[in-house]
């Protein structure tokens, strides 16, 4: 069965302070891995697709990277701006379904 | 573009009654999603629909709930009769011809 799973739950960080969340999948042919960002009140808003193992990418304070079995959503330097509850996703080849995981809950402090 | 549009944003309802959600997918999208978020369970799929068409509604949690799809601009979402465990937020989603999908603001539903 495809799963992802998110860690960790929730994260607190001080302003500047850099640090990484976790996506970990297991999947049979995976067609993309989504990261989006989701406020309280509001819908899930895209971030980045990655398509394969390897591939990187950034906006602004953000940057999302890949590997076989996880990917990682490193946040350089956050500001309190930057609080919000991080959801991973993946696609399949085998379904157009999309599989969320439980998301990350960021909080950032001044 | 707007967006993913969804109606009402927020409804509160008697148990018992019928509910009908709304949405509006992004134009020239042919793919649209219903979700359902809880703290509970995340965010789960009920149904999608591909050219207008169910696809896969395995998620939908029982008969009381319906999804219809009349023409490539409108969906809705109906429950009836609606039940205090109906209490969630609904989030449409709709994906054209990349694979992201993109969400609208979502229906906070309570049923008491």
């Amino acid at each position: 069965e495809d799963q992802v799973t998110q860690s960790p739950e929730a994260l607190r960080l001080q302003e500047g302070e850099s640090s990484s969340l976790n996506c970990s999948y297991t999947v049979s042919g995976l067609r993309g891995l989504f990261w989006y960002r989701q406020d309280p009140g509001k819908g899930p808003e895209f971030l980045f697709t990655l398509y394969s193992a390897g591939e990187e990418k950034e906006k602004e304070r953000l940057k999302a990277t890949l590997t076989k079995k996880e990917s990682f959503l490193h946040i350089t330097a956050p500001k309190p701006e930057d609080s919000a509850t991080y959801l991973c996703a993946v696609l399949t080849y085998n379904t157009d379904k999309l599989i969320f995981g439980t998301g990350t809950r960021l909080q950032v402090f001044p | 573009d707007a967006g993913v549009i969804q109606s009402p944003r927020h409804e509160v309802t008697e148990m018992g009654q019928e509910v009908t959600l709304r949405c509006k997918p992004i134009s020239g999208h042919d793919y649209l999603f219903w979700y359902r978020q809880t703290m509970m369970r995340g965010l789960e799929l009920l149904i999608y629909f591909n050219n207008n068409v169910p696809i896969d509604d395995s998620g939908m949690p029982e008969d009381r709930f319906s999804a219809k799809m009349p023409n490539a601009s409108f969906s809705t979402l109906k429950i009836q009769p609606s039940e205090p465990r109906d209490s969630a937020v609904y989030f449409c989603a709709s994906r054209g011809y990349g694979i992201e999908a993109f969400f609208g603001q979502g229906t906070r539903l309570t049923v008491v």
